[in-house]
């Protein structure tokens, strides 16, 4: 597999809170890609960073990438109750339209 | 629109037998890709398209047939279901192009026996 790990696996922070999870992967990319999945449900895409850029804002969400160390963090800024999910990064290969997934961050936001 | 559409959403199979899980978008979209879900692994990508008539090998592709006739079906085989193939499927698509986000369809959860 191109995807490396994520970390922390499971992630349990109080409400207002900061939460960061980070993405490593193992081949060059055309981007890198964050997804959220509430429990039960299917992914929904949260952000994109081209493998040229290197930080990247989306409401409270911030992310950035590092090429030079294949990897990646995702900042929640004030966390909130309703971000309690998963967390996935996907790299998009730059040779072939593979998306690959990581084993995904769980994120408890304590009320 | 109703997006990416699987069906059923759930199934049990004993070993042996074979069932097709399918995948219906309604964006036009070129991609589609199928996946499956276990605990602790994320995500793991089993065959993907990049149109009609066209279909690749992803990670983890043994046991599982694609094909696509058509923009908007995807639909996923097992030909003989094992209890390894248990799991959450999860089917995918996006305009064609290596950038763009993927739009997944709700799951289908099936249990081999």
């Amino acid at each position: 597999s191109q995807q490396g790990e994520e970390d922390p696996q499971a992630l349990s922070i109080q409400e207002g809170e900061n939460a960061t999870m980070n993405c490593s992967y193992k081949t060059s990319i055309n981007n890198l890609q964050w997804y959220r999945q509430n429990s039960g449900r299917g992914l929904v895409h949260l952000i994109l960073i081209r493998s040229n850029e290197r930080e990247k804002h989306s409401g409270r969400l911030r992310v950035t990438l590092d090429t030079s160390k294949k990897s990646s963090s995702l900042l929640i800024t004030a966390s909130r109750a309703a971000d309690t999910a998963s967390y996935f990064c996907a790299t998009a290969e730059t040779s072939y339209d593979k998306v690959i997934f990581g084993p995904g961050t769980s994120l408890s936001v304590i009320p | 629109n109703a997006g990416v559409t699987q069906t059923p959403k759930f199934q049990v199979l004993k070993t042996g037998q074979s069932m097709t899980l399918q995948c219906a978008q309604d964006m036009n979209h070129e991609y589609m890709s199928w996946y499956r879900q276990d605990p602790g692994m994320g995500l793991r990508l089993i065959h993907y398209s990049v149109g009609a008539g066209i279909t690749d090998q992803g990670e983890v592709p043994n046991g599982y047939n694609v094909s696509r006739s058509t923009t908007e079906d995807f639909p996923l085989r097992l030909l003989s279901a094992a209890p390894s193939q248990t799991s959450v499927y999860f089917c995918a698509s996006r305009r064609q192009g290596s950038t763009g986000e993927l739009f997944f369809g709700e799951g289908s959860r099936l249990t081999v026996l």
